[in-house]
């Protein structure tokens, strides 16, 4: 079954402490970014990827990093979370990066920093 | 800078209450115009692409259509599993994020 895996599903961690959010897609998919959603502001992109090795910064980067070694994966790292980035966070693919191609998206990650 | 604006931030109908959300936009060039549906505590599921003006697109009850400046998701005798959010989203020519409107929650009831 064709789709974009986000692990964990939820997560509570403390202030300053490191942790990955994992996602892996298994469509061969180019292109694959970051996003957070928050109550009022809707989705936000974090960071994206054009292929491996090629990353950018979205609207939000600050506090995150990201990671392309394999064409199928792309982590989400956060070096010392801090309560603003509690959040819904979602991972999505797309074929390419081109006018027809529509975004997958995995079944989120729901972060607390306490 | 780019834009994309949502209304009405929420729309309750009763069963077989014909509507439309709206989307409106402001970018530099459109590369495509994108329609998902988001279901509480799930990840979007895509509905329509849009890359014209002029362009429509039907799926079941759905039918997007698209101008220069806006784009309406048409609702025909809408269910009650129709309740959703429903995010609209645009890809401008001048680089490769997606930027999403904050979405219109949709709620139908029997």
């Amino acid at each position: 079954e064709a789709q974009v895996t986000q692990n964990p599903r939820y997560l509570i961690t403390v202030t300053g402490k490191k942790l990955t959010v994992t996602c892996s897609q298994n469509m061969n998919h180019e292109y694959m970014s970051w996003y957070r959603q928050d109550p009022g502001l809707g989705l936000r992109q974090i960071y994206y990827s054009m292929n491996v090795e090629v990353t950018d910064k979205g609207d939000v980067p600050e506090g995150y990093k990201v990671s392309r070694k394999e064409k199928r994966n792309f982590p989400l790292i956060l070096e010392s979370p801090s309560p603003n980035q509690t959040s819904l966070y979602f991972c999505a693919s797309s074929p390419r990066v081109s006018r027809d191609t529509e975004a997958f998206f995995g079944q989120g990650t729901r972060l607390t920093v306490v | 800078e780019d834009q994309v604006t949502q209304s009405p931030e929420a729309l309750r109908l009763q069963e077989g209450e014909s509507s439309s959300l709206n989307c409106s936009y402001t970018v530099s060039g459109l590369r495509g115009l994108f329609w998902y549906r988001q279901d509480p505590g799930k990840g979007p599921e895509f509905l329509f692409t849009l890359y014209s003006a002029g362009e429509e697109k039907e799926k079941e009850r759905l039918k997007a259509t698209l101008t220069k400046k806006e784009s309406f998701l048409h609702i025909t005798a809408p269910k009650p599993e129709d309740s959703a959010t429903y995010l609209c989203a645009v890809n401008p020519n001048s680089g490769y994020a997606l930027n999403f409107g904050k979405g219109t929650s949709l709620l139908v009831t029997p």
